[in-house]
């Protein structure tokens, strides 16, 4: 299994134009997350989608951000307009329910500069 | 409080060394407790993993969990340059069929020089 993927890789952006974020998870994962990581805050949950379901977007710090998962293969995260607040690593991750919690694995993840 | 604290170090050891590191955390309802190694540019990646109370071993890797203090340990033995990394404490309730979100750390880094 490729594990989960993410791109770019790196994403440097001018201050208010769009970005969008890709991620294609584990085959067979029924759980997907969005997290952003930062110095100051760590990792934070921003969304999470229960069988292409959004299910808790409480996270996601405003208007500014969307996310979507058209099929089971594959979530966008959205930045529009983007704010050099908005730099930081942001991370997806999948995971499939068995009745217990046994982690997420992660892809690695798209470092995003606003300048 | 944080729901999770967790001492951002770094911590830095010479090579055989024992390292401790540690997270303690308010939420009572947690069941799932787990660490997790994440190198520089890397996403984290799944070291540990415990369910409610109790040890677990791996190799050189011991995860500890005291549910009465909230508190919750990896020990990792004979250490070496190869483990330098950031580690998280990560943990959730993840009960009545839900997934439980997972509530992490800021995370510990640590340096182990040869």
């Amino acid at each position: 299994d490729a594990g989960v993927i993410q791109s770019p890789r790196h994403e440097v952006t001018e201050m208010g134009q769009e970005v969008t974020l890709r991620c294609k998870p584990i085959s067979g994962h029924d759980y997907l997350f969005w997290y952003r990581q930062t110095m100051m805050r760590g990792l934070e949950l921003l969304i999470y989608f229960n069988n292409n379901v959004p299910i808790d977007d409480s996270g996601m710090p405003e208007d500014r951000f969307s996310a979507k998962m058209p099929n089971a293969s594959f979530s966008t995260l959205k930045i529009q307009p983007s704010e050099p607040r908005d730099s930081a690593v942001y991370f997806c991750a999948s995971s499939h329910w068995t009745g217990h919690n046994y982690g997420y694995t992660f892809g690695s993840g798209t470092r995003l500069t606003v300048v | 409080q944080k729901e999770v604290e967790q001492d951002p170090g770094p911590l830095s050891v010479p090579e055989g060394a024992i390292v401790s590191l540690n997270c303690t955390y308010s939420n009572s309802a947690f069941q799932y407790f787990m660490w997790y190694r994440q190198y520089s540019r890397k996403g984290p990646e799944l070291l540990m993993y415990t369910y409610s109370s109790g040890n677990k071993e791996d190799g050189r890797f011991t995860a500890q969990v005291d549910k009465s203090s909230k508190y919750i340990s990896l020990f990792i033995r004979d250490s070496q340059p190869s483990d330098s990394a950031t580690y998280l404490c990560a943990m959730s309730g993840g009960y009545g069929g839900s997934q439980g979100n997972l509530i992490f750390g800021k995370g510990t880094k640590l340096s182990v020089k040869p």
